[in-house]
């Protein structure tokens, strides 16, 4: 199986800062990476998909990098409504994993 | 618009099967894509199940696969899982997704709500 490892496990940030999250998978799996955001008692929601695919909806703050075993996720501007658990997806090959997740605070 | 909707039991005893449905709304299962379950256990993160296209096709979790069958039903415009042999570390949050793909598994682009689903005597 291929591990996703998510860096920080949390952060805590100002409104307004530039927030990076860092996935790095334990094998190469090109640019099959996928950002998802969840807030609390709710569903996932898709931001980022093929690593820098901007999903329909997704406000442009957020862009997601990289490729081959080390990705980016980045919100440009942070929103108090940006206050959630961000993970990412590798979508290389089967069983898909998703990494553990990194929690986001509004300072 | 694509809507996706679980339901089960909600409680489930050790060692029975647990049987959860995906109702489908907005878009024909038959038309394509692969639909997939996803779950997360209270207070951590997510574990992909497996994931069935329209043809029956499957890819399960090795992880689950002893205990696993994921169906379709065309005539309800659902699909279903079933996990057998329940412990206590299958309780969790189950939601169902859609992945927008006919012939590989990939993201994931519609959720549902989830359904809960406890393990205990």
């Amino acid at each position: 199986d291929i591990q996703m490892t998510q860096s920080p496990s949390s952060l805590s940030a100002s409104v307004g800062d530039r927030v990076t999250i860092t996935c790095r998978a334990s094998q190469f799996i090109s640019s099959y990476l996928n950002w998802y955001q969840q807030k609390p008692g709710k569903a996932p929601n898709l931001l980022i998909y093929g690593a820098s695919g901007l999903q329909s909806g997704v406000p442009s703050r957020f862009s997601g990098s990289g490729s081959g075993t080390d990705f980016t996720l980045t919100i440009s501007s942070l929103q108090p409504e940006d206050s959630a658990t961000y993970y990412c997806q590798q979508s290389y090959s089967t069983p898909l994993t998703f990494g553990g997740g990194t929690k986001v605070e509004i300072k | 618009q694509v809507q996706l909707q679980e339901s089960g039991p909600g409680l489930v005893k050790p060692s029975e099967t647990l049987s959860l449905t995906c109702d489908v709304s907005g878009y024909s299962i038959t038309s394509g894509y692969f639909w997939g379950w996803i779950r997360q256990p209270p207070g951590k993160g997510l574990e992909w199940i497996g994931s069935i296209l329209h043809s029956g096709k499957t890819h399960y979790n090795p992880s689950l696969k002893s205990r696993l069958s994921i169906s379709v039903d065309a005539s309800k415009n659902q699909i279903s899982l079933k996990l057998s042999s329940v412990t206590a570390t299958d309780t969790a949050l189950y939601y169902c997704a859609r992945h927008p793909f006919r012939d590989i598994v990939g993201y994931m682009d519609v959720w549902g709500k989830g359904t809960t689903v406890f393990v205990s005597s």
